[in-house]
């Protein structure tokens, strides 16, 4: 069964300090891992697409690196504009473009 | 560009009332429709699905049901609501695989 486990559920980090989030998963055959952030009451808001392993994207703060098990997003230097839920979610070859989620993992950036 | 719009914002229904989400598409032609649902402390879960007018997927046996009578328009509906049918409903897009992007969502609160 395809399956996304996001850790930690929460994460509290002051200003500055650089933290990861975690998304592990198992897929029959990977066609993508999506992160997304989500606000609240709000729809997920899309951030990077990652295919194969090795392959890593950066966007201001963020940057997401994939393996063949788990993916990072690494945050540098938070600010409190950061705090948000991350969302990771796996899309599977042959699927019709539906992507299987994680819980998230729910950011919060004190100053 | 394309854009995403979804309908009602807020709804507070008693149970046993029926449902009516209704979603549109604009700036894009024949896209990929999904419906899903976000309920406290679970990932996003796919309920329906749908690759063309007419053509509904259903990912979880449910009182609810997805209909797709135009090309841009996906609506989801239930003639009686549950207690448990409460939570956050997004619908998305995609076409062609590219990733998907999401509405503002609709909030349901059942009592």
């Amino acid at each position: 069964e395809d399956q996304v486990t996001q850790s930690p559920e929460a994460l509290r980090l002051q200003e500055g300090e650089s933290s990861s989030l975690n998304c592990s998963y198992t897929v029959s055959g990977l066609r993508g891992l999506f992160w997304y952030r989500q606000d609240p009451g709000k729809g997920p808001e899309f951030l990077f697409t990652l295919y194969s392993a090795g392959e890593e994207k950066e966007k201001e703060r963020l940057k997401a690196t994939l393996t063949k098990k788990e993916s990072f997003l690494h945050i540098t230097a938070p600010k409190p504009e950061d705090s948000a839920t991350y969302l990771c979610a796996v899309q599977a070859r042959g699927s019709q473009g539906n992507l299987i989620f994680g819980k998230g993992t729910k950011l919060s950036v004190k100053p | 560009s394309q854009t995403i719009h979804q309908w009602p914002a807020t709804l507070v229904q008693p149970v046993g009332s029926p449902l009516s989400l209704e979603c549109t598409v604009e700036g894009t032609s024949n896209p990929n429709l999904y419906w899903y649902r976000q309920a406290a402390g679970r990932g996003l879960q796919l309920l329906f699905y749908s690759v063309g007018i007419g053509q509904i997927s259903s990912e979880v046996p449910q009182n609810l049901s997805a209909s797709r009578p135009q090309d841009r328009q996906f609506i989801l509906s239930s003639k009686k609501l549950l207690l448990s049918d409460s939570g956050f409903y997004l619908c998305a897009w995609s076409w062609g695989g590219s990733v998907l992007t999401f509405g503002a969502g609709s909030r349901l609160t059942v009592l």
